[in-house]
């Protein structure tokens, strides 16, 4: 089984400043890791997955997220903070083998402050 | 354009009444979930299908159905036997190979007083 934490349900930078958001995984089997965004009252939107090529990942909008087997992390960051990306991000994990289902973390809602 | 469709995107409804949430999809995916969303509490996923005629229940299945007649189609129905129906319901697909990046649909907002 796969489980989620996400450090943080809401987090509060300056714009321009750096964006962290923490996640920690735990799954018995290889991971796949996702990062979502969502805007209020939308569907969510791919931000980077990570499917075990390169560890650290490159995704849109200037996020990236590195994985850290020995420390079972996935955290996302963003050198510099945008009003445009005050959202709520969402860290899911899906096993390489068995149930494609996606598990979810609790979400971190991101606010910017001017 | 592909994507995934829901419909609609607010639905109200009174308690005890049984309600169907419609999800399409035209990115020719094999795989389509249905998932809830509440505050502070992530989604979770209530049910799955991975072929026609074939569905899985996810982790909070209890007072939901679904059916899967066709591919393209994967509706949810909530029942009466839903004790807290009130939530925000996300449809979203993956086809069977590779990574198991999830496409979603927009949302329907579901209110039951």
């Amino acid at each position: 089984a796969q489980s989620v934490t996400q450090l943080g349900s809401h987090v509060s930078v300056s714009e321009g400043a750096l964006v962290l958001l923490r996640c920690n995984y735990s799954s018995s089997v290889p991971p796949y890791l996702f990062w979502y965004v969502q805007y209020p009252n939308q569907g969510l939107q791919l931000l980077l997955k990570y499917t075990s090529a390169a560890t650290l990942v490159k995704g849109i909008n200037g996020f990236e997220a590195e994985f850290k087997k020995s420390e079972t992390s996935f955290h996302l960051t963003k050198p510099s903070a945008h009003m445009s990306d005050a959202a709520e991000y969402f860290c899911a994990v899906s096993a390489a083998t068995g149930r494609r289902a996606l598990t979810f973390g609790s979400g971190t809602r991101l606010q910017v402050q001017p | 354009d592909g994507g995934i469709t829901q419909s609609p995107k607010y639905l109200f409804r009174k308690e005890g009444q049984n309600v169907t949430l419609s999800c399409e999809q035209n990115l020719n995916h094999d795989a389509m979930y249905w998932y809830r969303q509440d505050p502070g509490q992530g989604l979770r996923l209530i049910y799955y299908s991975q072929i026609v005629n074939d569905f899985q229940k996810g982790d909070i299945a209890e007072g939901y159905s679904v059916s899967r007649e066709k591919k393209e189609s994967f509706p949810l129905t909530v029942t009466s036997a839903q004790k807290n129906p009130t939530a925000f319901y996300l449809c979203a697909s993956s086809g069977l190979a590779g990574d198991h990046e999830q496409y979603f649909g927009p949302g329907t907002r579901l209110t039951v007083t």
